[in-house]
């Protein structure tokens, strides 16, 4: 059965900084591009950023470009989201999510039930 | 990028009547590969999102035949035969073709 399971969330000041983790377990890790997506309360959902099944190849959305990188270690099945120079605007849920292709996502067919980023002062 | 349209916002239906969604993309979403990444996701209240339908129109594992999804190019659509009290949630459409990765606005299916 595959899990994926978020952590590292919590209360952020602005400016300040969080790492978020996903523990991986059910299926072969490297083999699958892995993602993050965020959805602010009440809002809809928000691609933030994935990493090819090597970890190779990173892509980010333009909000957290340069202040969000995405890393994962295969040997222990685990994604990680570092989270600097936070913004209140980065206050969301964050969900940990698989993708069905190696290198590209194509698709997302499992999520994490998501770890809640508040920036506030 | 790409920009996915959702209509409509909210439907309300009665249960065991049928409800569609629509999901409009701003370009093709047909890969080079060939396959066209479309899915369609739920978000029940409180919850995770979920895979309902990927490439179009193919059901993930355990997603009850009621869900069926259809389109080509830029335009697609999400169909539940007859809606259930579960069913009620949030619907997204989403494209995997290209980065970014793009999500539709969201349509919430509630009951009358």
């Amino acid at each position: 059965e595959v899990q994926l399971l978020e952590s590292g969330g919590g209360l952020g000041q602005p400016g300040g900084s969080l790492r978020l983790s996903c523990a991986a377990s059910g299926f072969t890790f490297s083999n699958y591009a892995m993602s993050w997506v965020r959805q602010a309360p009440g809002k809809g959902l928000e691609w933030v950023s994935s990493i090819s099944g090597s970890g190779a190849i990173t892509y980010f959305a333009d909000s957290v470009e340069g202040r969000f990188p995405i890393s994962r270690d295969n040997s222990k099945n685990t994604l990680w989201l570092q989270m600097n120079s936070l913004r209140a605007e980065d206050t969301a849920i964050y969900y940990c999510a698989k993708g069905y292709c190696t290198t590209g996502v194509c698709f997302f067919d499992y999520w994490g039930r998501g770890t809640l980023v508040t920036v506030s002062s | 990028d790409i920009v996915m349209t959702q209509t409509p916002l909210s439907s309300p239906v009665t249960l065991g009547q049928p409800a569609s969604i629509s999901c409009r993309s701003s370009q093709s979403l047909v890969h080079s590969d060939g396959n066209t990444y479309l899915s369609w996701l739920q978000q029940r209240p409180g919850q995770p999102p979920r895979l309902l339908i990927y490439k179009i129109s193919n059901r993930f594992s355990g997603v009850p035949d009621r869900f069926s999804g259809s389109g080509a190019g830029t335009d697609f659509t999400l169909k539940i035969s007859r809606v259930e009290a579960e069913d009620v949630g949030v619907y997204y459409c989403m494209q995997g073709t290209q980065f970014p990765l793009t999500f539709g606005g969201g349509t919430k299916v509630e009951i009358k």
